[in-house]
């Protein structure tokens, strides 16, 4: 089965300082996607980035990026000069066509906390 | 605009009722999903149908039933038998295929009174 794990279940940031929040996951597929949710407190799931399995290049979205290493099945999202309004959980999660279906599992998320 | 809607925002129901969740989407997806989401466990499969009269027991469906008579709905009965339903309730729904992001409901928060 798919899992996706988030080793960290709460962190805090100083406003303008870096974080990184951490993500592996397991599958035995070759072909796959990855992507990282933010729920702010109105709980309205927000697609942060995407990454394609077949790139070796990390996505970039702004301030967001990601550290994919396939091998080793990580994908961590690097958050610099961190906002109050980036104050939300964090989901990583990934689909793949296993069993001919394609299912959206998700980590438990990471609680960031942007501190003034 | 076009979107994903969860009715409604909060539910109460009594023990031994069921109760039924609304989602509906206009984007034109062909697969949807319901999540439940409880603090500490992140999202949780249900139940997930990828095409109209078709769907497939996620990881957590015992309790739940749904079904996927048109392409833009998709409702989610919370039964009698699941014994711990509150909870709150998260709709999702994309293309279909690999590369598709999912798009989210704003989700249904059910309390048992």
């Amino acid at each position: 089965a798919q899992t996706v794990t988030q080793s960290q279940p709460e962190m805090s940031v100083q406003e303008a300082e870096t974080v990184t929040l951490s993500c592996t996951y397991d599958t035995s597929e070759n072909n796959y996607y990855l992507f990282w949710y933010k729920q702010p407190p109105s709980r309205q799931m927000i697609l942060v980035i995407r990454q394609e399995a077949y790139k070796q290049q990390n996505a970039t979205e702004n301030r967001f990026s990601v550290n994919f290493q396939k091998a080793a099945k990580s994908f961590s999202l690097k958050i610099s000069d961190s906002q109050l309004g980036d104050t939300a959980m964090y989901f990583c999660a990934f689909i793949d066509s296993g069993a001919g279906s394609y299912q959206l599992t998700f980590g438990k998320g990471t609680k960031l906390s942007v501190i003034p | 605009d076009g979107g994903i809607t969860q009715s409604p925002k909060y539910l109460f129901r009594k023990e031994g009722q069921n109760v039924t969740l609304s989602c509906e989407q206009n984007l034109n997806h062909d697969a949807m999903y319901w999540y439940r989401q409880d603090p500490g466990q992140g999202l949780r499969l249900i139940y997930y149908s990828q095409i109209v009269n078709d769907f497939q027991k996620g990881d957590i469906a015992e309790g739940y039933s749904v079904s996927r008579e048109k392409k833009e709905s998709f409702p989610l009965t919370v039964t009698s038998a699941q014994k711990n339903p509150t909870a709150f309730y998260l709709c999702a729904s994309n293309r279909g295929y690999l590369v598709a992001e999912a798009f989210f409901g704003q989700g249904t928060r059910l309390t048992v009174v």
